[in-house]
């Protein structure tokens, strides 16, 4: 299995809801990566686990609260977002570890409207 | 610090033509390169990437990229394009004090025309 999986593709939501997004790996990659893409711009990075301890948090607002329960899931929880959330939410996976940590695999993304 | 410019936005070009995205990066420490492609509505696959070893890289579908230090660019090319590769662009930079984050350019948006 080499690749990265993401659900749901789609999502819909209210600010006022609570919702998930879920990424899962079973390549043995022990880092995993959430980022944020705005139409026409590139991936912005949000959170970082390593060996499923939480490295970098690049300063996203704390209605978005990461959650990684073992070394293949990695979860996002929403709540209370803004329209302006509305973006491609991207997963990524590396092996966390030497030369090959830099072979980014990534989703196909959670497409998330916020109405 | 580092940073990543691609320095066209957009870039149409016929069919069968050759063509070459720009990127050029700016670093303190030695770098990994890494050239990206989004068709649309999906996520980014990886096309080529620079690590160590020889400075010019090939992907399966024909493009390939050289790394240049004294110029710090690591343009994309493919001598020939088909309507397929109609798609974005992004050309990536790492380094080993990164933590594996990986930083993108603003992406080049490729057009095909037949």
């Amino acid at each position: 299995d080499t690749e990265v999986t993401q659900t749901p593709k789609h999502l819909v939501m209210g600010m006022t809801n609570k919702k998930s997004l879920k990424c899962e790996q079973h390549m043995g990659h022990r880092a995993m990566y959430w980022y944020k893409q705005k139409a026409k711009k590139p991936p912005e990075l949000m959170f970082v686990y390593s060996y499923e301890k939480l490295s970098i948090n690049e300063s996203v607002p704390s209605r978005f609260s990461p959650e990684c329960p073992n070394s293949s899931l990695l979860n996002l929880h929403l709540h209370a977002l803004q329209p302006e959330d509305s973006a491609l939410y991207l997963c990524a996976s590396t092996s966390g570890r030497g030369r090959s940590n830099y072979g980014y695999t990534f989703g196909s993304g959670t497409r998330l409207t916020v109405v | 610090a580092q940073s990543v410019t691609q320095l066209d936005s957009q870039v149409p070009v016929f069919e069968e033509a050759p063509v070459e995205l720009r990127c050029n990066y700016s670093s303190s420490v030695s770098v990994y390169l890494f050239w990206y492609v989004q068709y649309p509505n999906q996520g980014l696959q990886l096309l080529l990437k620079y690590l160590s070893g020889s400075t010019l890289v090939e992907s399966i579908n024909g493009f390939e990229a050289e790394f240049n230090k004294s110029q710090t660019s690591f343009h994309l090319r493919k001598p020939s394009v088909h309507i397929s590769d109609t798609a974005e662009y992004f050309c990536a930079v790492s380094s080993y004090n990164q933590g594996g984050k990986l930083i993108f350019g603003q992406g080049t948006e490729l057009s095909v025309k037949p």
